[in-house]
């Protein structure tokens, strides 16, 4: 299957700083990306869609503030978590659809371990 | 709104003891219904998608069905390296994102 990497796989930080994680597709070019939140021993929440050049879409009660999204180019999208808290502490996982458009399977990524202490 | 219920929330089975997951779903309208495998810390593994009622798709040992309500996979003599969380979701029409149910954890005892 197509292969999406996420990095880093785990981070650590301090109450009140950013962090980065990047989700890049390594094999295809994807126009849009998803951006998922899991809680332990719960199920994917989708926290928003990433547009390659446009803004990107938030779900509801997501805040777009607190969760800056770029997709600067086919295979690259960031997620940045600004002035993180420990309620932000969770595991975040990327996709990306290999077909434009509506159809396809989409892969995910590795994940990302975020613990905000 | 669409939904996704999947059943059991877990399930032990001894290794070689077939059984199936259930998925049941509503949707407006369906452009394919997804099962991923989730090992624990890892992002969510493809496995099969399913389009249309009375589809069946097989990898190894796991075999999809789906009908216009609900979707089964069925696991038939599973060894412990199948334990895992598995996950349905729905995408339905003129929609991008897919809509996950809670995932059902399976662990095989050997």
């Amino acid at each position: 299957g197509a292969v999406v990497s996420q990095h880093p796989s785990r981070v650590i930080c301090k109450s009140g700083t950013s962090v980065k994680i990047e989700c890049r597709s390594l094999d295809f070019q994807a126009t849009t990306m998803f951006w998922y939140r899991q809680f332990p021993k719960q199920s994917l929440m989708l926290m928003a869609t990433s547009n390659e050049g446009s803004k990107a879409t938030y779900e509801q009660g997501v805040e777009k503030d607190k969760f800056l999204i770029n997709h600067a180019s086919l295979t690259l999208s960031t997620l940045t978590v600004t002035s993180a808290h420990p309620e932000d502490s969770s595991f975040y996982i990327c996709s990306a659809r290999v077909l434009a458009g509506h159809t396809g399977e989409l892969f995910f990524g590795e994940g990302s371990r975020l613990t905000v202490l | 709104e669409d939904q996704v219920t999947q059943s059991p929330e877990a399930l032990r089975l001894q290794e070689g003891e077939s059984s199936s997951l259930n998925c049941s779903y509503t949707v407006s309208g369906l452009r394919g219904l997804f099962w991923y495998r989730q090992d624990p810390g890892k992002g969510p593994e493809f496995l099969f998608t399913l389009y249309s009622a009375g589809e069946e798709k097989e990898k190894e040992r796991l075999k999809a069905t789906l009908t216009k309500k609900e979707s089964f996979l069925h696991i038939t003599a599973p060894k412990p390296e199948d334990s895992a969380t598995y996950l349905c979701a729905v995408q339905s029409k003129g929609a991008q994102k897919l809509v996950f149910g809670q995932g059902t954890r399976l662990t095989i005892n050997p």
